[in-house]
């Protein structure tokens, strides 16, 4: 089993749609997690960090559920710049340095 | 304006020959991290340095070196380059003394192995 799995897609929504993706980790003293963003052939961009009480940033609302160890991205309100692949990351490592677990990521293709 | 910076943006390599890349930051980070990613895959840690404490993965290929002469650069060596080892490259840096583990991840160096 993955560390870190996630639905590849792709979503084909059309603009405005709202979607939601989903990932569950494995680990579970897994202790932050994120979303990271990376575009065709780019490096991945932090997205937004996800706490347990869940965080909202405009159109993006980030969930953590560490009992099922379930984490989800909402997008409302679709942009066709938000076409990227999304990758769920989850920080597994103890002490001072950050081992990051990608997911395989999620690929979001918005359409006019 | 540039925080991580990685040269060159391509390499193109043979089989067989010593190739490396290379990573520098403006952010004054402690940690830096080298990790692979292939065609529709995810990012795979290799090593990383906390100042200069190297930390290697298991799974890392005796292939794969990297040095840290200094705070702001870090070198990834790839001692004999398979078909294999085509992939793009990703450096990334974090601080801990700033309570996130946020990384901050460099353009890339997408690697031809011919």
């Amino acid at each position: 089993r993955k560390e870190v799995e996630q639905d590849p897609g792709p979503f084909n929504v059309p603009e405005g749609a709202t979607v939601a993706f989903n990932c569950t980790y494995s680990n579970s003293a897994s202790q932050s997690f994120f979303w990271y963003r990376q575009d065709c052939r780019k490096e991945p961009k932090l997205l937004m960090s996800v706490y347990s009480s869940g965080n909202e940033d405009g159109r993006f609302t980030a969930q953590l559920n560490r009992a099922s160890q379930y984490i989800s991205l909402l997008i409302r309100d679709s942009k066709l710049s938000d076409s990227a692949t999304y990758l769920c990351v989850v920080n597994s490592a103890s002490g001072n340095t950050g081992k990051l677990i990608f997911g395989q990521g999620t690929t979001l293709q918005v359409k006019p | 304006d540039a925080m991580v910076i990685q040269n060159p943006r391509y390499q193109v390599t043979q089989f067989g020959k010593p190739v490396t890349l290379s990573c520098s930051q403006t952010l004054n980070h402690n940690v830096m991290y080298w990790y692979q990613q292939k065609s529709s895959q995810a990012p795979k840690l290799l090593f990383h340095y906390y100042d200069k404490d190297f930390n290697n993965e298991a799974d890392t290929p005796d292939n794969f070196q990297s040095r840290r002469p200094n705070t702001s650069f870090c070198f990834l060596d790839i001692r004999s380059p398979g078909l294999g080892d085509a992939a793009m490259y990703l450096c990334a840096t974090s601080s801990p003394a700033t309570a996130t583990d946020t990384q901050y991840f460099g353009p890339g160096t997408r690697l031809t192995v011919l």
